[in-house]
């Protein structure tokens, strides 16, 4: 079965630092998408990066990448210089070929000044 | 921009109403999801429609039904609303199945069932 596993539930980076957001994924596709999305305190679910299976490079969008390996089934998202309006619930989600998204536990992250 | 609307951001009912959750979409995207959230359990996705009049049953579709008119409309309904029905509800619509499909989300409807 399909599946996304996030096992940080809350991290601690201070700001101007890296942090890496921990996810895991498991499907028998060979086919699939990954995302990360951004939950603020608000609810909107804000979109931050996209790896598709077969994408050979590693997804960038500004100050987010995704460290994508794909024999460990794992994309990991990784923020560079961390600021105050970091702060937010992320989720990781896999799209399986219906075109439905399987979403991670999520992982609450809080920058310190 | 793509656009999501949910008819009520805050939504108090009582145990054994019927309640109408409204998502609108604009940029007349072909699928359309009802997911549930709680704290935990992330997203959990309930019912989803990949064109008007049709609908498939998500991952937890008990106690809930859709329905799809139009386009640009999907409805969660929640025949007799029940206290463990109590969760934030968020909407989202996407272009059809393709490589890249990003969901776009609206800003939920956190109801509660008293």
């Amino acid at each position: 079965a399909q599946k996304i596993t996030q096992t940080q539930p809350g991290m601690f980076v201070q700001e101007k630092e890296a942090v890496t957001l921990d996810c895991t994924y498991d499907t028998s596709d060979q086919s699939y998408g990954l995302f990360w999305y951004k939950q603020p305190s608000s609810g909107e679910m804000i979109f931050l990066i996209y790896q598709g299976s077969y994408d050979e490079q590693n997804a960038t969008e500004g100050r987010y990448s995704l460290n994508f390996q794909k024999a460990r089934k794992s994309a990991n998202l990784v923020i560079s210089a961390s600021q105050l309006g970091d702060s937010a619930m992320y989720f990781c989600a896999m799209r399986e070929d219906t075109g439905k998204l399987i979403f991670g536990q999520g992982t609450t992250l809080q920058v310190k000044p | 921009d793509v656009k999501v609307t949910q008819s009520s951001r805050y939504l108090v009912k009582r145990t054994g109403e019927k309640v109408f959750l409204e998502c609108v979409q604009d940029m007349d995207h072909e699928n359309m999801f009802w997911y549930r959230q709680d704290p935990g359990l992330g997203l959990r996705l309930i019912y989803f429609s990949y064109d008007v009049k049709m609908k498939e049953k998500g991952d937890i579709p008990e106690g809930y039904s859709v329905s799809r008119e139009k386009k640009e409309r999907f409805s969660l309904i929640l025949e007799s609303a029940s206290t463990n029905q109590t969760s934030m509800y968020l909407c989202a619509s996407s272009p059809p199945r393709g490589i890249y499909n990003e969901q776009f989300f609206g800003p939920g409807t956190r109801l509660t069932v008293l």
